[in-house]
């Protein structure tokens, strides 16, 4: 792995099913995030973690919940999908909570049905 | 929480003019600026940034000021080029990485 990744690529998902989405980095950063873009807007933040071990809630985290057991991987879970969380989701990571650059997952399409 | 604009929210210039797009923020306490690239179906990508202490910052035809007691900074671009096309977003942060919003986003368009 170089970088950070994300799984799936993309899911079409029923109305209150439970979905995780994945995203692991190996450059040993400290910090990751989770941001949802919708269609022709920007990116709005959902969970961040400053550190493993440690989460926050950003704007919009309503519906969704994350964990940070080690310091590569980030899931976010959405205990019972709504149309409303269809949108990208891009994950992101950086070395440092403060003063650095933020590097972008591919992002997972999701469509809830 | 931090409020941000980005003006304009569109841009379409002719292929080697100038652009400019401007970012304004409300917590006084944000002391890191960077702005972001993201092409049609891409990832958004760091493409300049600066620190409070530092008024302006250049990398080749990318440069970015920063006006700090009126609470706004900018990116310009010159020698417009077709792959400058793309959504551009600044997101300013506190130093305790808790207070991070993204603007908008300025869609330019450089017509060739």
């Amino acid at each position: 792995i170089a970088g950070i990744t994300q799984a799936p690529t993309s899911q079409i998902l029923a109305a209150g099913r439970r979905m995780t989405l994945r995203c692991t980095q190996d450059m040993r950063h400290n910090a990751m995030y989770w941001y949802r873009q919708d269609l022709g807007l920007g990116l709005r933040l959902i969970h961040y973690s400053n550190t493993a071990g440690t989460t926050g809630k950003g704007e919009v985290p309503d519906g969704y919940s994350v964990s940070r057991a080690n310091t590569d991987d980030f899931p976010l879970t959405l205990a019972s999908a709504v149309p409303s969380q269809t949108s990208v989701y891009f994950c992101a990571s950086s070395p440092a909570a403060t003063y650095n650059e933020q590097f972008f997952g591919p992002g997972t399409r999701l469509t809830v049905l | 929480g931090e409020n941000v604009e980005q003006h304009p929210s569109t841009l379409s210039v002719q292929e080697g003019d100038s652009a400019v797009i401007k970012c304004t923020y409300s917590d006084s306490a944000s002391n890191y600026f960077p702005w972001y690239k993201q092409e049609l179906g891409k990832r958004p990508q760091l493409i300049i940034d600066i620190r409070s202490n530092v008024g302006e910052k250049k990398d080749q035809r990318i440069a970015v000021t920063l006006n700090k007691t009126a609470k706004h900074f900018s990116l310009h671009i010159t020698e417009t080029q077709p792959e400058d096309s793309a959504v551009y977003f600044c997101a300013p942060r506190d130093n305790y990485g808790q207070n991070f919003v993204f603007g908008p986003g300025t869609r330019l368009s450089v017509l060739p």
